[in-house]
């Protein structure tokens, strides 16, 4: 079981938005701590996607956006399209543990 | 251009210990101000933090995890390594070592290690 939840699965047609949720505590992301987000494709190592809450790295498309409240964080995508069907993780720091904590990954279909 | 390359033998087994070099090119280690880490992914499974070292070898260790890991950072090769001791079945899976600025941004491809005898 994660510190930090994520929905198992989201889905959404080519073109529509879809939202990606990550649900902490006190002891992170409700402590302030930034919140990080990851693409992964199969087979392959994570990417970078969104960084201290609601930044993009050079070359993430600005179909990709994040944001923080309280004790949760999101990832929105935009303009869904095939190529973003992957895995996607939060991750954030967690005083209580004094580490980096992951969510459980949220797999994203493409219908 | 920064890259990572993990290296270590791919079977270990079972309560034996798990040593994995990472290799850093296009940064010096000793010269960089970043946490440089290791995370691990079980066969189907999601993301785990294992740890964090400073290039002047301080370290940040998961608690569940703390009793076994040492990890150790070699400037003069550019690497930093990970030793893992007692293993069993559940520290099989893949390893990526990484760069953290905020978040990690640099990535290794990941090495596979199985643990079985």
């Amino acid at each position: 079981q994660s510190v930090l939840t994520q929905p198992p699965s989201v889905s959404g047609a080519p073109g529509q938005r879809v939202t990606i949720s990550c649900t902490g505590s006190s002891s992170n992301i409700g402590a302030g701590y930034d919140v990080h987000w990851y693409q992964q494709l199969p087979g392959r190592a994570p990417k970078l996607l969104i960084f201290a809450n609601n930044n993009r790295p050079s070359g993430v498309p600005d179909r990709f956006s994040g944001s923080k409240s309280d004790t949760s964080a999101s990832l929105a995508i935009s303009g869904l399209q095939a190529e973003d069907e992957a895995d996607y993780y939060c991750q954030s720091y967690d005083n209580s543990l004094g580490g980096s904590v992951f969510g459980g990954g949220t797999k994203l279909t493409v219908l | 251009q920064l890259q990572l390359q993990e290296s270590g033998p791919g079977l270990v087994k079972p309560s034996e210990t798990l040593s994995l070099i990472c290799t850093v090119s296009g940064d010096s280690i000793g010269r960089s101000t970043y946490y440089w880490g290791w995370i691990r992914q079980s066969p189907g499974k999601g993301l785990a933090w294992i740890g964090n070292i400073y290039y002047a070898g301080s370290a940040y260790y998961n608690p569940s995890l703390k009793s076994r890991i040492t990890m150790s950072v070699d400037t003069s090769k550019n690497q930093f390594s990970l030793r893992l001791s007692s293993v069993t079945a559940a520290d099989s899976g893949i390893y990526y070592c990484a760069r953290q600025t905020y978040g990690y941004y640099h990535w290794g491809q990941g090495t596979l290690v199985t643990v079985s005898s």
